[in-house]
């Protein structure tokens, strides 16, 4: 987990509620991600980054906002929480390559994860 | 939808056996990467495979792929009690998008001392 970190690592909140969960890192990678991991589900791409004020859908992005206003920093936003979105939820961050060419791989660094309980 | 499902769901074996788990995928890769989760912690990657390779090592650990059948399988060999987590393959689609990394629903191996 070095380099990343998540906050909060566990939140308990009540249905209609807004959350933010905050993703900070230190490694200067310009790709950051939210997912979000359900038993059964594995891990689902929430949004993407590719850079300051750059974001993107993934596969599950209904009910989440995404901010990124530094490098370092990767928010995500649940306007008005709901029991589905109960969930704990991972940032990653990745460096695919060199300016705007691309390495070949794209190899994630996850955080620590941030459990969210809504009731 | 998953784009990448893994098979079995659970797997347990005794310390020094084999390990084998498969992942089957839905449509063209770039590469395709399995990672670790150990109860409660993110996860952690262990290798990469690129679509124009069929096998890969690192360790303990051999990946095959087969693009023909779409299909992935991590091989864990002498496990060991510390080998016990969760894991996962990942797919980097082709032809661009190479941001959105799918994950499969993973594979829980407990290895029994």
């Amino acid at each position: 987990d070095a380099g990343i970190t998540q906050s909060p690592r566990h939140k308990v909140t009540e249905t209609g509620t807004p959350v933010t969960l905050r993703c900070h890192q230190t490694e200067n990678h310009r790709y950051m991600y939210w997912y979000r991991q359900d038993p059964g589900h594995g891990l689902r791409l929430i949004h993407y980054s590719y850079g300051v004020k750059d974001t993107d859908k993934g596969e599950v992005s209904d009910g989440y906002s995404v901010s990124r206003s530094k490098t370092e920093d990767f928010l995500l936003t649940l306007e008005s929480a709901t029991s589905s979105q109960t969930s704990v939820y991972f940032c990653a961050i990745s460096e695919p390559g060199q300016g705007v060419v691309w390495s070949g791989a794209n190899v994630l660094t996850f955080g620590a994860g941030s459990r969210l309980t809504v009731l | 939808s998953q784009q990448g499902e893994e098979d079995p769901q659970a797997l347990s074996i005794q310390e020094g056996e084999n390990a084998t788990m498969n992942c089957s995928y839905k449509t063209s890769i770039n590469n395709l990467q399995w990672y670790r989760q150990n109860s409660g912690r993110g996860l952690v990657h262990l290798i990469l495979i690129r679509s124009n390779e069929r096998e890969k090592h690192s360790g303990r650990l051999r990946v095959t792929l087969d693009t023909s059948k779409k299909s992935s399988s991590l091989l864990i060999t002498a496990s060991r009690a510390a080998d016990t987590a969760s894991y996962f393959c990942a797919t980097v689609p082709a032809g661009g998008g190479y941001q959105k990394v799918t994950f499969g629903t993973g594979t829980k191996l407990q290895v029994i001392p």
